[in-house]
């Protein structure tokens, strides 16, 4: 299965901009996706493919991928950001996914 | 559009116990739909997803022969099932489909508590 490591926690004052790496030797053969989750609520996704947006989601959040990096950019970050976030990657035939170990992002 | 779980476990070690999550809103046989883990305090874990439209399922293989996934297309339930719980299954589980992005679209969760 696929290693993925995140670091455990991201600290950031609202207004600036916090970014969430995801690291590991699969990531420039998948696409990856983000996942927020508040306490005591299911996920949500956030970024899919790497780095296209769902409708619903703040113009705010954006992702990328360089190397073996995904990456996780919250722009003007705001008290409602303050969640976990997961990176997953998956195989193109999704039989194989897998979640890093998610991070704490702490809104000053 | 939603994923409809059914309600919280508990049960003794041992025990079997079948849930399950219930689609609406939308084509069920088109889309996958997958099992995630979560136990307390911990990170998310997929377990295995299965395609309605052909029963095709493919587990991770930390779960595969710990649990069995399902589909009923008649009632567009997905299940989870175990045949003999420990202790270590207590957890959270999400049904999640993949649509426009993988796990698109989430139920609330199911808690199963494994407990003597």
């Amino acid at each position: 299965s696929y290693e993925l490591t995140q670091p455990p926690s991201v600290s950031v004052s609202p207004g600036q901009t916090a970014t969430i790496a995801c690291s590991g030797d699969a990531v420039p053969r998948q696409f990856g996706y983000w996942y927020q989750q508040k306490p005591g609520e299911a996920p949500v996704l956030v970024i899919y493919a790497d780095s296209k947006r769902p409708s619903t989601i703040s113009e705010r959040f954006s992702g990328s991928s360089s190397g073996t990096t995904l990456t996780l950019t919250i722009s003007g970050v705001e008290a409602e950001d303050d969640a976990d976030y997961y990176c997953l990657l998956a195989d193109d035939s999704g039989a194989k996914r897998a979640f890093g170990g998610g991070t704490k992002l702490i809104v000053l | 559009v939603r994923l409809e779980q059914s309600g919280a476990e508990v049960k003794m070690p041992g025990e079997s116990v079948k849930i399950s999550c219930q689609a609406s809103g939308y084509r069920f046989t088109s889309y996958w739909i997958g099992w995630v883990r979560q136990m307390p305090g911990k990170g998310l874990e997929w377990m295995g997803s299965i395609y309605p439209g052909d029963s095709d399922t493919k587990y991770n293989p930390s779960f595969e022969g710990q649990v069995t996934i399902s589909v009923d297309k008649s009632t567009e339930t997905v299940y989870l099932e175990w045949s003999g719980l420990k202790a270590s299954d207590s957890a959270m589980y999400f049904c999640a489909r993949d649509g426009e992005g993988l796990f698109d679209l989430w139920g609330r969760g199911t808690p199963v508590t494994v407990s003597s």
